[in-house]
């Protein structure tokens, strides 16, 4: 199984500041398999990024995403007050599908 | 517009078999590409895949469960049925169902892009 890592596990930052949250995969991950998500408390997570970098439907162009081989990065630019949650990646390369442990984005 | 609801028991006893129904709409499972899939998320854990059933009759299983799951599909009534055998307190997570990611050019994969609110399901006796 691919093995997701995220870091860090919490990032403490204020409004209007940038994040940078990271993925690394135990192996190759291709870059049309990997997705982010951000998930809100009793909430489903919502999905912001697939294949690394496409924005899906309705997500900010604050957030972006980037990265290969092992290494992917979400960026959020500059952070609004609704986007202090927790942010999941996923690699659908091969099966089983995974997700990271998480990064909790909160308010410093 | 695509909506998805889980829906079954929240309390289950060791060993007994759990059975959710997934209810969705706004899209076809006859339709190219299409896949419903489960996931889960125990109390304050992360993510964790569980299967993805296809417009083809596909299933696929995360090894660490295929043993005790099935997915199954009733096109016609819009739904997707999961069931895991011997349940036991690990499995004490929130249920998720979710539609296979489509991109902006009209292409599934395995990502997930509308989810259900889930369904807390407790294993207890």
């Amino acid at each position: 199984d691919i093995v997701l890592t995220q870091s860090p596990g919490t990032l403490s930052l204020s409004p209007g500041e940038r994040a940078t949250l990271s993925c690394r995969a135990s192996q190759s991950v291709s870059s049309t398999y990997l997705a982010w998500y951000q998930q809100k408390p009793g909430q489903p997570p919502r999905l912001l990024i697939y294949a690394t970098s496409r924005r899906a439907t309705g997500t900010p162009d604050r957030f972006s995403g980037s990265g290969s081989g092992t290494d992917f990065t979400l960026t959020i630019t500059r952070l609004e007050p609704e986007d202090f949650a927790i942010y999941y990646c996923q690699q659908y390369g091969p099966t089983p599908w995974t997700f990271g442990q998480g990064t909790k984005v909160d308010i410093k | 517009q695509i909506t998805l609801k889980e829906s079954g028991p929240s309390l289950v006893k060791p060993t007994q078999t759990l059975t959710l129904t997934c209810t969705f709409t706004g899209f076809s499972l006859s339709t190219s590409g299409v896949g419903v899939g489960w996931i889960r998320q125990p109390p304050g854990k992360a993510l964790e895949w569980l299967g993805t059933i296809y417009w083809d009759d596909d299933t696929r299983y995360s090894p660490s469960l295929t043993s005790r799951l099935t997915i199954t599909k009733d096109t016609s009534k819009n739904q997707v049925v999961l069931t895991m055998t011997n349940m036991d307190a690990v499995d004490t997570a929130t249920y998720y169902c979710a539609h296979r990611g489509r991109s902006s050019s009209g292409y599934y994969d395995d990502y997930f892009d509308f989810w259900g609110q889930g369904t807390l399901v407790t294993v207890s006796s």
